[in-house]
């Protein structure tokens, strides 16, 4: 199995928009509705801030949304704002009771 | 609001086995599924495993012949045994809440491999 697809880094100015892209297989991304995204800043934990593809945690900014088409998924931060700057990280159950993370994406807010 | 603490020795030498304990505060271990999730300094993050309450367990493959996860409800715990570790073990290491997405973290401790 081998870990998801996602671009190095993303950049936006305050109030713009970003989308960082998750691509993965039929096995993982496409076959299941399981894709999740977390935000991690500098020595933190991850944050959860979308699960099943589209849904969004209780506290979590309307700003922050999911979608998903066939083998990639993606995550859209709307009127970016200064603390969005973060590594996000997507993930997907990959069958088999397996999950797998993508590689990280570096979010700057220029 | 459910917290996660993890525990255990910073630095474990070469060959030996990394020890790691998860308690659980602010709610029970039952109901739920629990992972051990893990980030090399400067990397990405990689799943190890999870365990359901119950004790039933699954892992990743590439970590499958050397992990253990256990779970102690009495004690509310769950802990991660990794043994003949190398230096590329070294890495945070996170326990967290859920097995299809992960909702609640620790902080994170960093175990070094290191003589």
């Amino acid at each position: 199995q081998s870990a998801l697809t996602q671009p190095p880094s993303a950049s936006g100015s305050p109030g713009q928009s970003v989308t960082i892209s998750c691509t993965g297989t039929s096995s993982d991304v496409g076959g299941f509705n399981y894709v999740s995204w977390y935000q991690q800043h500098p020595g933190k934990a991850p944050k959860l801030m979308i699960y099943e593809v589209t849904k969004r945690p209780s506290g979590v900014p309307d700003r922050f949304s999911g979608s998903k088409s066939d083998n990639t998924a993606s995550l859209t931060v709307s009127g970016l704002q200064a603390e969005d700057e973060a590594d996000y990280y997507c993930s997907s159950y990959a069958g088999s009771n397996n999950l797998l993370f993508g590689g990280g994406t570096k979010l700057t807010v220029l | 609001q459910v917290q996660l603490q993890e525990s255990g020795p910073g630095l474990v030498k070469p060959s030996e086995t990394l020890s790691l304990t998860c308690t659980v505060s602010g709610g029970s271990i039952s109901s739920y599924y629990w992972s051990w999730i893990r980030q090399p300094p400067g990397k990405g993050l990689e799943w190890i495993g999870y365990i359901y309450y119950s004790g039933s367990t699954n892992y990743n493959p590439s970590l499958k012949s050397r992990v253990t996860i256990s779970v102690d409800t009495s004690k509310n715990q769950i802990s991660l045994k990794l043994n003949s570790v190398t230096a590329a073990d070294t890495a945070v290491y996170y326990c967290a809440r859920g097995r299809l997405w992960v909702g609640a973290w620790g902080q994170g401790t960093l175990v070094t491999v290191s003589s």
